[in-house]
């Protein structure tokens, strides 16, 4: 079935110093690709999203380019912030692979920006 | 305005309880979930309704069940509560016409069973 990993937290960082979370996927169909957020006692906010192949999401400094060939979605951003610390989740949703319109969620990575 | 809301935010309870879990959402979404976060922050579907209709029912024991009263309602009733069943339970909408099946999820409710 469809799955997602990515890579084991938690990631500490100084401030300004550039991020990669990885994230790669199983799917059996076309699916979208997301990462959302999580703040430290907060709910699940999106980040960004791509539906095909080759698109890139960004938001906030963050990108990440969904890429077909390598099953992968992998989040950067160039320069972190404290304000960044958070639990990171890649996910996707792949109606047309007869996941419905569930999401998939990897297990989330833990990023500890210090100053 | 709050997009998907849940009620409580925090529930303390003991074993053997019932208890419910509300959740709405204002953005004229048509399908509505349920995900369960654990302990290690591990996030899995529980139920979906669409037109509140049941569509994913994902494995869960039957001490749960969902209700959907109308497309913006969807609540979440769990009888003789475990300790097992402690755990951070989020309430998600989509809309189906949005063909990237974006979902907005509401703050959480993290229930604690003692």
């Amino acid at each position: 079935g469809d799955s997602v990993t990515q890579m084991e937290g938690p990631v500490t960082l100084s401030e300004e110093a550039f991020l990669t979370i990885n994230c790669t996927y199983t799917a059996t169909g076309y699916p979208s690709l997301f990462w959302y957020v999580q703040y430290p006692g907060e709910g699940l906010q999106l980040l960004l999203k791509a539906t095909k192949a080759d698109d890139k999401g960004s938001n906030k400094g963050f990108e990440a380019t969904y890429r077909k060939e390598t099953t992968s979605f992998h989040l950067e951003k160039g320069s972190v912030q404290v304000s960044d610390s958070a639990v990171y989740f890649c996910a996707l949703s792949d109606p047309w692979g007869g996941a419905t319109n569930k999401l998939i969620f990897g297990t989330g990575t833990l990023l500890a920006v210090q100053p | 305005d709050t997009a998907v809301s849940q009620t409580p935010k925090y529930l303390v309870t003991q074993m053997g309880n019932d208890k419910s879990i509300k959740c709405e959402q204002n953005l004229g979404h048509d399908t509505m979930y349920w995900y369960k976060q654990d302990s290690k922050k591990f996030l899995k579907i529980m139920f979906s309704y669409n037109n509140k209709e049941l569509i994913i029912n994902e494995t869960v024991p039957n001490r749960f069940s969902p209700k959907s009263p109308d497309k913006a309602h969807l609540n979440l009733h769990i009888n003789s509560l475990e300790l097992g069943d402690s755990a951070v339970y989020f309430c998600a909408s989509s809309a189906t016409r949005d063909l990237s099946y974006e979902q907005y999820f509401g703050p959480g409710t993290r229930l604690t069973v003692t």
